[in-house]
């Protein structure tokens, strides 16, 4: 099982819509969790990161987390082409030396 | 401008040549990180500094040799590179290894192919 898994995509949604990233992590001994947002041809750019079970907002970003279901998401409200990008799960695996580690990322294309 | 710089933004090299890739850091962050990222793979971690110190080396072929003079600077001197090398790399800053800050800063990246 890989340690950080997503969805590929990609992931179409029309302008306006939500967007609904997912992800799931192997380690149960994991505190930490982040989105980054990852431009063609850019490098990462944390959006959003997560310690505790829940939802946490920021403007049109909703990060939710499940620690029983070793389960992450990512919500984007009012979907813009802006938008569209490559969004990587990562976590900090306690396995893994406390070190970050990624999903594949999962591409999102908002449609206008 | 993350704070994190990389240089060359591009590189072209032959099968024999040795170059090296360059980051630094304006963060006053105490580690660094060189990660590889090829098409549709999770980014890869390659080696960790800490303070200056290689604290982590993910089984990485010895033609990728990493040098860190203080916590400022990070380089990855390559030498005799495979085609199978042409990725983007990345380099990485965070506060400490510790973890859970999520301080992890990524510089542009170079983009290196192999020929």
């Amino acid at each position: 099982q890989k340690e950080v898994e997503q969805n590929s995509g990609p992931l179409s949604v029309p302008e306006g819509a939500i967007a609904s990233l997912n992800c799931t992590y192997s380690d149960r001994g994991s505190q930490s969790f982040f989105w980054y947002r990852q431009y063609s041809g850019k490098s990462p750019e944390l959006i959003m990161f997560i310690y505790s079970n829940g939802d946490k907002e920021d403007g049109r970003f909703t990060a939710q987390l499940n620690k029983a279901s070793q389960y992450v998401s990512l919500l984007i409200r009012d979907s813009q082409p802006s938008d569209s990008a490559t969004y990587l799960c990562a976590v900090i695996s306690k396995e893994y030396g406390n070190k970050l580690v990624f999903g594949a990322g999962t591409i999102l294309r908002v449609k206008s | 401008e993350t704070g994190v710089t990389q240089t060359p933004r591009h590189l072209v090299m032959g099968m024999t040549n040795k170059k090296s890739l360059k980051c630094e850091q304006h963060l006053g962050h105490n580690a660094m990180y060189w990660y590889k990222q090829s098409a549709k793979k999770p980014l890869e971690l390659m080696f960790v500094y800490n303070f200056k110190e290689q604290t982590e080396n993910n089984s990485v072929p010895s033609r990728f040799s990493p040098e860190c003079p203080n916590s400022s600077h990070l380089f990855l001197h390559l030498h005799t590179l495979q085609p199978e090398d042409s990725a983007l790399y990345l380099c990485a800053s965070s506060q400490d290894t510790r973890g859970r800050r999520p301080g992890y800063t990524f510089g542009s990246g170079t983009r290196l192919t192999v020929v």
